[in-house]
């Protein structure tokens, strides 16, 4: 079936630690999306990236960091900058162009040990 | 600069009463798509609609109505007789071609049986 994968569904992070969160999509889609969502709170964007091998910093992007290697996958790692990453992460993929549909993966829940 | 607003950030009705969840975007962009999205306890984003910028009709599926409104910049959403099945976070979204998405900060509906 086509679609986004995301994994872990749950994620636990020790202080100090780096952690990757997985999102994979057999949609052929060039662009992707990585949203932060905390409780009660609307999405945030982190990074996007519209092609293989090129991405941009959204809204708070700080203590994240990314790679566009290949089409399918866009991984997004959790730095220990990030001092308060606990919240629910949301992949997405978008349309080529004009990006005229977003579809979401059923998110990763990250926690602080 | 883009951005949506969602201003009731709650809402409760009693089951089979209508609601309307008010989206209102900004942008300079005449090129634009509106999107709506629900997001049930689960977690993942469910698509709802996509209306561009230069289709002002008003659109109606089962129990959902949406009316899009250029002069105000408004994309707002009605349910008729809601049901508690629509309990869940709605999300307002601006898509400007080929650029970030930019989401509202979400309303969260409760439907009381």
């Amino acid at each position: 079936d086509g679609g986004i994968t995301q994994s872990p569904k749950y994620l636990f992070r020790k202080e100090g630690q780096n952690v990757t969160l997985s999102c994979e999509q057999n949609l052929n889609h060039d662009a992707m999306y990585w949203y932060r969502q905390d409780p009660g709170q609307g999405l945030r964007l982190i990074y996007y990236s519209q092609i293989v091998n090129d991405f941009q910093k959204g809204d708070i992007a700080e203590g994240y960091s990314v790679s566009r290697e290949k089409k399918e996958s866009f991984p997004l790692t959790v730095t220990s900058a990030q001092k308060n990453p606990t919240a629910f992460y949301l992949c997405a993929t978008a349309t080529g162009f004009p990006n005229e549909k977003l579809f979401f993966g059923s998110g990763t829940q990250l926690s602080v040990l | 600069a883009q951005k949506v607003t969602q201003a009731q950030t709650e809402i409760s009705v009693v089951e089979k009463e209508d609601v309307t969840l008010d989206c209102v975007y900004e942008t300079r962009d005449t090129t634009y798509y509106l999107f709506w999205y629900k997001q049930p306890p689960s977690g993942e984003l469910v698509f709802l609609i996509r209306r561009n910028s230069f289709d002002e009709q008003n659109e109606i599926s089962g129990r959902y109505s949406w009316n899009f409104q250029k002069s105000t910049s408004s994309f707002n959403f009605t349910i008729t007789a809601s049901q508690v099945v629509d309990s869940a976070v709605y999300f307002c979204a601006l898509i400007i071609v080929g650029r970030e998405i930019i989401f509202g900060k979400g309303t969260r509906l409760h439907i009381l049986p």
